[in-house]
């Protein structure tokens, strides 16, 4: 059973404009929730996180919400630009101290000119 | 820079071949990861190790084994490589009790 969920599996978007990703998650106990960027051949790297004792952060052009009520996460890129074109992964961890993290599928995000 | 090293960028190997795939970070990490990435599937969890020696399964080590003797590195290894392991192997690395982790680039695997 997938406990996270990214169901949108690509978004195109014009430069400039904003971008929101979207994540649901099943399993009430996570607590903390990271975001990722992967671009071809290459590793993802972390981009943002939130812990459930907030509802929001931000990092320059990003922003993650988090609805604990609807289990619900969702990443704001703005403005958009072209290099932002990637794949972005949800992924949630159990509060715990060796507690690894579970992935989305991945939404695959395309930023045109 | 801090880094997650992995040896080969692209292997091709024939089936029924034993595979090491290697994985050294430079952080003085605890713990060690390894996921495949297929298209439509995300990140899968293979193994996992928080410590030297150490390890546990994740969602899908049927076919895999691990390695890890030293602190830095955290070997994969492919029994007998099938053409349904082809896929991108990324290794990871992180601090004990810290959610976060540092990917290396990957491997892409071709089993033919």
């Amino acid at each position: 059973d997938q406990q996270v969920k990214q169901n949108s599996p690509s978004l195109s978007v014009q430069e400039g404009r904003i971008s929101i990703l979207n994540c649901d998650y099943t399993n009430s106990m996570f607590d903390y929730f990271l975001w990722y960027k992967k671009y071809p051949a290459e590793g993802p790297t972390f981009l943002i996180s939130i812990s459930s004792i907030k509802d929001k952060n931000e990092d320059g052009r990003f922003t993650v919400f988090l609805n604990k009520s609807a289990k619900h996460l969702s990443l704001h890129i703005v403005p958009s630009q072209p290099g932002d074109s990637a794949v972005y992964f949800c992924a949630a961890s159990l509060n715990s101290g060796y507690s690894t993290l579970t992935f989305g599928k991945g939404t695959m995000l395309l930023v045109s000119p | 820079d801090v880094k997650v090293t992995q040896s080969s960028r692209y292997l091709v190997k024939r089936t029924g071949e034993k595979v090491f795939l290697e994985c050294v970070q430079d952080m003085d990490h605890e713990n060690m990861f390894w996921y495949r990435q297929d298209p439509g599937l995300g990140l899968r969890l293979i193994y996992f190790s928080y410590d030297v020696k150490m390890k546990e399964k994740g969602d899908i080590p049927e076919g895999y084994s691990v390695s890890r003797e030293k602190k830095e590195r955290f070997s994969l290894i492919l029994e007998s490589a099938s053409t349904n392991q082809t896929s991108m192997y990324l290794c990871a690395s992180s601090f004990g009790g810290r959610p976060g982790y540092t990917f290396g680039s990957g491997t892409r695997l071709t089993v033919v």
